[in-house]
Order: structure tokens, then C-alpha cells, then sequence
């Protein structure tokens, strides 16, 4: 059984270009959230999405950051004209339904922008 | 705003020590959840527990205990004879207006890294 998984591990750009970030949830979840972990510092959510829906972007930076999760294919969180402050480790998590249940996490994608 | 503290930014034990790692959180809903996560120098996040405000029962999961203390707002964790393997850096969580939205967001301490030398 699948846990969450998450690619790319590792992501390194330039500045100004872009960054995608893929989430596949476990299997059977179709809840997914999105945390950004600046260096040693907690996690800060970002986003929750159902398929096809965004529920909460509150903790989402308004500008270039964007999230999505279709009725097929993983979540994808995106990064446009990435700067050097967007450097972290972003995780995704999955629940198998809303409320209070375990949030299963993936492994990460650590993003450095040189 | 709900708010999460771990106040121990690192400790460093010796193996077969007790540690405890604290967690004081701040929060106005009367429901609410608590976890611990541990995250190895692998990076990836580990599930440790998950407790609920109504359950003030303390948990032991072989050499792994918590705390909740609902009076002090605290949610510790005890590893006794601590092991190298141990070593990561633990966070604790709480969750956040699960009944006003229907879902929860964790909000994050800051993590208290735990080394652990033979």
C-alpha cells in the first residue's frame, strides 16, 4: 500500500523560472494538503484541496503561487519566477476525509533557487 | 490565532536516558486534536500520535509516552531509554477550527531537535 509520494525529491532552479511540485495522494484519499517548511522552522500550511476544488488557500502567498488538483493526475503546486526566499521543503499530506483524521505525509520536495 | 510552542530548541542525551520534549499550545476552540510528528535526518515526516480534547488520558506506546495536561495547555512526549535511531528533530501540532470549516489545517511548532549519543 502506496504511501504518499511526491516528486521531485530534489528541485533546484534558477530565478524566474518556474517550479512544479507533484503530489500523489495514498490511495483511496482524496484530500490534500500542502505545507511549506522554510529552513529550521515548523511546517506553515499552504492549501487544502479536494479533486477538482480548492477548499482553504489562506496560508498560499497571493502572488505566483498557484495549486491544483485535478479529477485525474496528482496535485500540482506551482511556483512562477521563483525567487531565493522560495527556497524550503514543501510537503504534502493526505487525509481519506475531511475533519480530524491523520494527515499521512509524503517524503518532501526540496526546492533550491540559485 | 492558535499557536504551538516548543520551547527546547535542541537537546542532547546520552543513550538509555529518559527525555521528555514539551509542547505548550494556545488555542480558543473547546475541540481540538494534538499531534506529534518525527522527522529523521531522511527528511520525511513520521505520524506519531494524534489526540483529541475530550481524551485526557496519557498514552504509552512502548518506550514512548505523552502527556496531555488540558489545566497547563500541554501536550509532552517522553522517549524512555532514549537509542540512537531517536535522533531526528519532533514536532508537535495542533489542529485548527476543525468544526467551523470541516477540515483541519496543522499549525506547527518549531521543533525541538533530539541527538542521541551512544
Amino acid at each position: 500500500n502506496a504511501g504518499v509520494m511526491q516528486n521531485p525529491r530534489h528541485l533546484v532552479r534558477r530565478r524566474g523560472q518556474e517550479a512544479r511540485l507533484r503530489c500523489s495522494p495514498m490511495k483511496g484519499h482524496s484530500h490534500v494538503y500542502w505545507y511549506r517548511q522554510l529552513p529550521e522552522e515548523g511546517l506553515k500550511f499552504m492549501v487544502y484541496l479536494q479533486k477538482e476544488n480548492i477548499i482553504d488557500e489562506s496560508g498560499m502567498p497571493k502572488e505566483r503561487f498557484s495549486a491544483e488538483f485535478p479529477k485525474e493526475g496528482p496535485s500540482i503546486l506551482r511556483i512562477q519566477q521563483v525567487v531565493r526566499g522560495d527556497s524550503a521543503a514543501y510537503f504534502c499530506a493526505s487525509s481519506p476525509l475531511a475533519g480530524p483524521y491523520e494527515q499521512y505525509f509524503g517524503p518532501g520536495t526540496r526546492l533550491t533557487v540559485t | 490565532a492558535q499557536k504551538v510552542t516548543q520551547a527546547q530548541t535542541e537537546i542532547s542525551v546520552v543513550e538509555k536516558e529518559d527525555v521528555t520534549l514539551d509542547c505548550v499550545y494556545e488555542t480558543r476552540d473547546t475541540t481540538y486534536y494534538l499531534f506529534w510528528y518525527k522527522q529523521p535526518p531522511s527528511g520525511e515526516l513520521v505520524f506519531l500520535i494524534r489526540r483529541n480534547s475530550f481524551d485526557e488520558q496519557n498514552e504509552i506506546s512502548g518506550r514512548y509516552s505523552w502527556n496531555f495536561q488540558k489545566s497547563t495547555s500541554s501536550f509532552n512526549f517522553t522517549i524512555t531509554a532514549s537509542q540512537v535511531v531517536d535522533s531526528a528533530v519532533y514536532f508537535c501540532a495542533l489542529s485548527e477550527g476543525v468544526l467551523n470549516t470541516g477540515f483541519q489545517k496543522l499549525v506547527f511548532g518549531t521543533g525541538t531537535r533530539l541527538l542521541v549519543s551512544p
